[in-house]
């Protein structure tokens, strides 16, 4: 079965510094991909940044990097000089690669609250 | 921007009536999405739909129905309300093509309370 762990309920961060979500995953898939979305408290979710389970490279967009360890199954989040803007919730999620254009369904994890202090 | 669009944004709605939770999306994708999401817990998957006449249930159970009659248009109806229905309920959907990452567009999310 496919799972995602976070384990950081809540965290803090002075504004301009970098912080680092903790995201570890479990699944037999040889095939995977990987997101991070971000969610205020408006509640809409918005995507932040995608990582496929064959790329060679870390994703980056801008901010956001994660920092992917496939042996580990763990990919974090790390959100560089941080913005007050940034207080939201952060969820991790998984989707399963299936071929012939299947349903994308995402699992996510419990969530990690980020508030960022000025 | 997603072009998905939820109504009623915040119901507060007594037990035993019929709701229906509204969501369109502009994008033309076939894949849409229901998940409930409780306050400050994880997302779950209780409806998905691969296309116009096609749904199915999420790894959730859910007391809720959903139809898909037309591609942009998704709904999701509870025929008699009850407090352990009170959550928020997010529509996405998504098209996942060749070389696509197949995220999922949100809509804004109802906040349905049931008293």
């Amino acid at each position: 079965a496919q799972k995602i762990t976070q384990t950081q309920p809540g965290m803090f961060v002075q504004e301009k510094e970098a912080v680092t979500l903790d995201c570890t995953y479990d699944t037999s898939d040889p095939s995977y991909g990987l997101f991070w979305y971000k969610q205020p408290s408006s509640g809409e979710m918005i995507f932040l940044i995608y990582q496929g389970s064959y790329d060679q490279q870390n994703a980056t967009e801008g901010r956001y990097s994660l920092n992917f360890q496939k042996a580990r199954k763990s990919a974090n989040l790390v959100i560089s000089a941080s913005q007050l803007g940034d207080s939201a919730m952060y969820f991790c999620a998984m989707k399963r690669t299936v071929l012939g254009g299947a349903t994308n369904k995402l699992i996510f994890g419990t969530g990690t609250l980020l508030a960022v202090q000025p | 921007e997603a072009d998905i669009y939820q109504t009623p944004r915040y119901l507060v709605i007594g037990t035993g009536k019929k709701i229906t939770l509204e969501c369109s999306q502009t994008m033309g994708h076939d894949k849409m999405y229901w998940y409930q999401q409780d306050p400050g817990m994880e997302l779950h998957l209780i409806h998905y739909s691969y296309g116009v006449n096609s749904t199915e249930k999420g790894d959730l159970s859910s007391e809720s129905t959903v139809s898909r009659i037309r591609t942009e248009h998704f709904p999701l109806t509870l025929e008699s309300a009850r407090p352990s229905h009170t959550s928020q309920y997010l529509c996405a959907s998504s098209d996942l093509g060749a070389g696509d990452r197949g995220e999922l567009f949100f809509g804004e999310g109802s906040r349905l309370t049931v008293l």
